[in-house]
């Protein structure tokens, strides 16, 4: 099984909302990760989890911000986002930093 | 950081026609990943090749890294293997994705 399931699939906000996507593996792997991808672009890393703390934050705004409550969950929290954020969210997963990462079916988010 | 450029970035194929894409990366890596993007925005695994050639029915993957480049070869190409194709390459803890090849095959 190398499922990461993303929930919701899809998501439209307000500039002025809070809102959380969620992303969660039961393959026992320790690094987990977030992408952004704006159309016809390749995906862009966001933050990294390593055994469930942040190792890396790509400069990210502070409008994002992520969460890792345990090793098989990663929310990725949203708040006065702007219309530009409007993208496909990506969460991946691996066994540990750096192994073959496995990519969940993506949030595909609209910023009104 | 690591610049990861693929070409070509648009292919249009017939089907049943063979293609090779390429993978160039700027620096030394830990590993590659070859990803299939569908018309949905799933990304779907193909390869994860440090080196040498590895093959999966009409999918085949080579990556010569002292040389800092990685190719994917798709023959007797079906409808269903249009999409973005992107390599991604693994440094230290993360994995930075390449430029992307569109491929349209056509029947």
């Amino acid at each position: 099984d190398t499922e990461v399931t993303q929930t919701p699939k899809h998501l439209v906000m307000g500039m002025t909302n809070k809102k959380s996507l969620k992303c969660e593996q039961h393959m026992g792997h320790r690094a987990m990760y977030w992408y952004k991808q704006k159309a016809k672009k390749p995906p862009e890393l966001m933050f990294v989890y390593s055994y469930e703390k942040l190792s890396i934050n790509e400069s990210v705004p502070s409008r994002f911000s992520p969460e890792c409550p345990n090793s098989s969950l990663l929310n990725l929290h949203l708040h006065a986002l702007q219309p530009e954020d409007s993208a496909l969210y990506l969460c991946a997963s691996s066994h540990v930093p750096g192994a073959e990462a496995f990519f969940g079916q993506g949030t595909r988010l609209t910023v009104v | 950081g690591i610049q990861v450029e693929q070409s070509p970035p648009d292919l249009i194929l017939q089907e049943g026609a063979n293609s090779t894409l390429r993978c160039n990366f700027s620096d030394s890596v830990n590993n590659l990943q070859w990803f299939h993007q569908n018309p949905w925005g799933q990304l779907i695994n193909l390869f994860y090749i440090p080196s040498g050639t590895k093959q999966n029915g009409r999918l085949s993957a080579t990556t010569v890294a002292t040389e800092r480049y990685s190719l994917l070869y798709i023959s007797s190409s079906q409808t269903t293997d249009s999409g973005v194709y992107f390599c991604a390459v693994h440094t230290g803890n993360q994995f930075y994705f390449g430029t992307g090849t569109s491929l349209t095959v056509i029947p």
